[in-house]
């Protein structure tokens, strides 16, 4: 069964650092998205991507935070001059069409700890 | 904007007992609903899902759940819990393309 996949699985980096994370949609996907889960709290909504463009975006994706799909298989979430409190599990997700039942599947998320 | 409400926090059963967990959600339009398991170290997995129809939903692992539309409802309930069902699981609603997630229920089962 096709996956979403991620990477890398952790990173570890020095506040004000930029990270750049990486996830690979499944193949006849369309609309992407990013969530992220800080420990011990909910998974909240950052942002979905459609047709090359942000289709919506939550209060926490700012200017900090950026999404590209470089080529056609990459979706990546840039986070440039992470804080302490960009340390959180980040997941990617995709969904096929409008009209297929829109069930977003997840990676396996990228650990990410801001020191 | 659309939220979702899980009351049970934390919840511990035995083995064999039965579960039920809470979910309520709010949102004036069209709805899909779903349950989402996370192991522990592991990642989000989808458990059932409800798009239309039948508002009893069979899912993997002997999971099920009831839309109940009067109520915003959608309980996640099991017959018989087993010790490999210790887990958080996050009730979930995708309106306009965006998925809202409940605080999530950790349970813990007792062997």
């Amino acid at each position: 069964e096709p996956e979403v996949t991620q990477t890398p699985s952790h990173q570890v980096t020095q506040m004000g650092q930029e990270v750049i994370l990486r996830c690979v949609p499944i193949s006849n996907h369309l609309y992407f998205y990013w969530y992220r889960q800080i420990l011990g709290q909910k998974v909240e909504f950052l942002v979905s991507f459609y047709n090359n463009e942000i289709s919506e975006k939550s209060e926490i994706f700012d200017d900090q935070f950026s999404v590209e799909r470089p080529d056609g298989s990459n979706f990546t979430l840039k986070i440039r001059s992470t804080k302490l409190e960009d340390s959180a599990m980040y997941f990617c997700a995709s969904s096929p069409p409008p009209g297929q039942k829109e069930t977003q599947y997840f990676g396996p998320g990228t650990r990410l700890l801001v020191l | 904007a659309q939220s979702v409400s899980q009351h049970n926090h934390h919840v511990i059963l035995s083995e064999a007992a039965s579960l039920e967990l809470g979910c309520n959600y709010s949102y004036g339009g069209t709805v899909n609903l779903f349950w989402y398991v996370q192991y522990p170290g592991q990642h989000l997995q989808l458990l059932l899902k409800y798009f239309s129809g039948d508002p009893l939903v069979k899912g993997i692992k002997g999971f099920e759940a009831e839309f109940i539309k009067s109520k915003f409802s959608f309980n996640l309930r099991k017959p018989s819990v087993q010790w490999s069902d210790t887990a958080e699981y996050f009730c979930a609603v995708n309106a306009r393309q965006k998925v809202t997630f409940g605080t999530g229920t950790k349970l813990q089962v007792i062997p």
